[in-house]
């Protein structure tokens, strides 16, 4: 149980086009799923919280129209990188929290290799 | 906000021995402490959690303490094996009950020796 996916896995894309990546959880409902972003060989940080229903609470530092969250079920949570450029390249990494659990819990995806050329 | 310090920053560990990684935190309201385990290329795993109101932890090889007083946590693998090697990470919740955000440290690189 508790497995989140994510969508793609790896993308290549030009500097100023937009990027979308789909995060699922798929045996449990998520009213909340988190958007982190890893650069090689450092921690992870967070983005933004997205809750089902209401827009996404972004981190201080985090622009929230250059990264936007939609969550429009309790299973599916979008991250649209826009007019991407190479610095945004990264790895995209989603999580949700398992509702049937306590105060806490997060499943995370299996990441997403941005790439902006 | 709060700060989460991991020591040491690498751990090499003779295949069959103990390794041992240790966290700091600074929020006192912190009250879920999780490891997640990280390998090249993919999504961190859970591997063991302890709440505040519990002292320590344990599911086969793997536990975990907690000293609220001091604010620090450590992760315990025993009896290590190579595919224990990986990037280990601790995390605190930010705020307090019912808050779900995760402050990380900077993971641990541990490597297990055959």
């Amino acid at each position: 149980g508790a497995v989140v996916s994510q969508h793609p896995s790896w993308v290549i894309c030009k500097s100023g086009t937009s990027v979308k990546i789909e995060c699922r959880s798929l045996d449990f409902q998520a009213t909340t799923m988190f958007w982190y972003r890893q650069f090689p060989k450092q921690s992870l940080m967070l983005m933004a919280t997205s809750n089902e229903g209401s827009k996404a609470t972004y981190e201080q530092g985090v622009e929230k129209d250059k990264f936007l969250i939609n969550h429009a079920s309790l299973t599916l949570s979008t991250l649209t990188v826009t007019s991407a450029h190479p610095e945004d390249s990264s790895f995209y990494i989603c999580s949700a929290r398992d509702l049937g659990q306590g105060a806490g819990e997060q499943y995370f995806g299996p990441g997403t290799r941005l790439t902006v050329t | 906000g709060e700060n989460v310090e991991q020591h040491p920053s690498t751990l090499s560990v003779q295949e069959g021995d103990s390794a041992v990684i240790k966290c700091t935190y600074s929020d006192s309201a912190s009250n879920y402490f999780p490891w997640y385990k990280q390998e090249l290329g993919k999504g961190p795993q859970l591997i063991i959690d302890i709440r505040s109101n519990v002292g320590e932890k344990k599911d086969q090889r793997i536990a975990v303490t907690l000293n609220k007083t001091a604010k620090h946590f450590s992760l315990h693998i025993t009896e290590t094996q190579p595919e224990d090697s990986a990037v280990y990470f601790c995390a605190a919740s930010i705020g307090g009950y019912g808050n779900n955000r995760l402050a990380f440290g900077k993971g641990n690189q541990v490597v297990v020796i055959p």
